[in-house]
């Protein structure tokens, strides 16, 4: 069955660095999201992501994030000084041609964040 | 905003015993979506409701959705250990049908042999 990829499963970064979280979603999806989920807490909208640009986004997504899709594959999220409070599990998720009202999401299996 | 809660936020329950949650919307939701958890893992679809009072059953699990659109629930029959995890509710807006799901708090779900 078809997944959604994340690499790294964990990243360690310091305070103010830069990290990239990448994720290739399901070929013939069409919708991509971030989540993002503290230890133990629920798991919080970030940003959707259809044709090439945001769709949504929360107030957690401020001007710290970005998203890219550069080529016909890959999903990315960028964070450009991360902070103590960026810590958490990322989870990309894609879904179908249902579109957006309909579909389940498939979500990746995260990447562990750990700002120091 | 949109919120969804979830009650209750764990749930203790002997191997053979029945377990419920329960969502509640702030808003009226177009659709309930259930996912399930496991300890170290991403969030794995279950179910979708979409029509009002809708019920719907798989083997153990029997999930509904309000009258209203605003709230639902999953009622486990007879737990067995690999019911194990949290159980998470979600929904997107009847107003915004296209937009963001929303998650609840989630349920964590223990299970003692």
């Amino acid at each position: 069955e078809p997944e959604v990829t994340q690499t790294p499963s964990h990243q360690v970064t310091q305070m103010g660095q830069e990290v990239i979280l990448r994720c290739v979603p399901i070929s013939n999806h069409l919708y991509f999201y971030w989540y993002r989920q503290i230890l133990g807490q629920k798991v919080e909208f970030l940003v959707s992501f259809y044709n090439n640009e945001i769709s949504e986004k929360s107030e957690i997504f401020d001007d710290q994030f970005s998203v890219e899709r550069p080529d016909g594959s890959n999903f990315t999220l960028k964070i450009r000084s991360t902070k103590l409070e960026d810590s958490a599990m990322y989870f990309c998720a894609s879904s179908g041609i249902g579109g957006a009202y309909n579909s389940p999401l498939h979500f990746g299996n995260g990447t562990r964040l750990t700002v120091t | 905003g949109q919120q969804v809660m979830q009650i209750p936020q764990y749930q203790h329950v002997q191997e053979g015993e029945d377990f419920t949650t329960y969502c509640n919307s702030s808003t009226t939701l177009s659709n309930i979506q259930w996912y399930k958890q496991r300890p170290g893992g991403h969030p794995v679809f279950l179910i979708q409701l979409v029509k009002s009072g809708e019920v719907k059953k798989q083997k153990r699990l029997t999930f509904q959705f309000g009258e209203a659109k605003k709230n639902s629930s999953l009622h486990i029959t007879a737990t067995q250990t690999t019911d194990v995890g949290t159980y998470f509710c979600a929904g997107r807006s009847l107003y915004n049908q296209g937009g963001k799901l929303i998650f609840g708090q989630g349920t964590e779900l223990s299970v003692k042999p």
